[in-house]
């Protein structure tokens, strides 16, 4: 069990350029969900999928924002044209559903939008 | 609208002793709830969870408490080691959200040896 990994650790960019984050989940774990977390704040939910299947967006998730899960395993989100609020944490966690155990998170990729 | 809220930025305690952290819900829906600790630079592990059927749940140092009445809950930490300092999230979900968490905004831990 390798756990959840997270590509990149950091990313700066300037503002109005897009990015592409990874998230590698748990290899058994069905459910992959997406937070962002700011400073002070507790993780904010972003979206999750079961399978390669997008099962539910928090209005957080504004159109510049896109998630994908292809063939159920890894996910990506992708930022675009991004803003300097984006800057931010942003964390995936992986379960096993339908058991109600806890999530399993990754280290996150930290933003700066300069 | 603030759904889990944890009131205490910060809890200073002595090793040894114990530590008691408090979280407080609004949403009746919620049914599970879970402790994570985070360390800086780290993603948020988790530590402790109880269903809304129990009001304890035990797992060595650490214990949960439930009161659904009053929508709270308390992570007890006995006794406490300086590796506890951390910052200590609590989380909540609903069966009906596909077991989405929401967090309070965490509590800054400090052991003092």
């Amino acid at each position: 069990d390798t756990g959840v990994s997270q590509d990149p650790r950091h990313k700066i960019t300037k503002r109005g350029q897009n990015v592409t984050f990874r998230c590698d989940p748990i290899s058994e774990h069905n459910r992959l969900y997406w937070y962002r977390q700011t400073l002070g704040q507790g993780p904010e939910f972003l979206t999750y999928f079961q399978n390669e299947a997008q099962l539910e967006k928090s209005r957080l998730l504004s159109d510049r924002f896109s998630a994908e899960r292809p063939k159920g395993s890894f996910s990506t989100l992708e930022i675009q044209r991004t803003e300097q609020g984006d800057s931010a944490m942003y964390l995936c966690a992986s379960s096993r559903a339908p058991l109600r155990v806890g999530q399993y998170f990754g280290p996150g990729t930290r933003l700066t939008v300069t | 609208d603030q759904q889990v809220k944890q009131n205490s930025p910060s809890l200073s305690v002595q090793e040894g002793r114990i530590s008691i952290l408090n979280c407080d819900y609004t949403n009746s829906m919620f049914d599970y709830f879970l402790w994570y600790k985070k360390y800086p630079a780290e993603g948020p592990t988790f530590l402790i969870s109880i269903s809304s059927i129990k009001d304890k749940n035990e797992d060595g140092r650490f214990t949960v408490f439930l009161n659904k009445s009053a929508k709270h809950l308390s992570l007890h930490i006995v006794p406490s080691q300086p590796g506890d300092s951390a910052v200590y999230f609590c989380a909540a979900s609903a069966q009906t959200s596909g077991s989405r968490l929401t967090f309070g905004e965490g509590t800054q831990l400090t052991v003092n040896p």
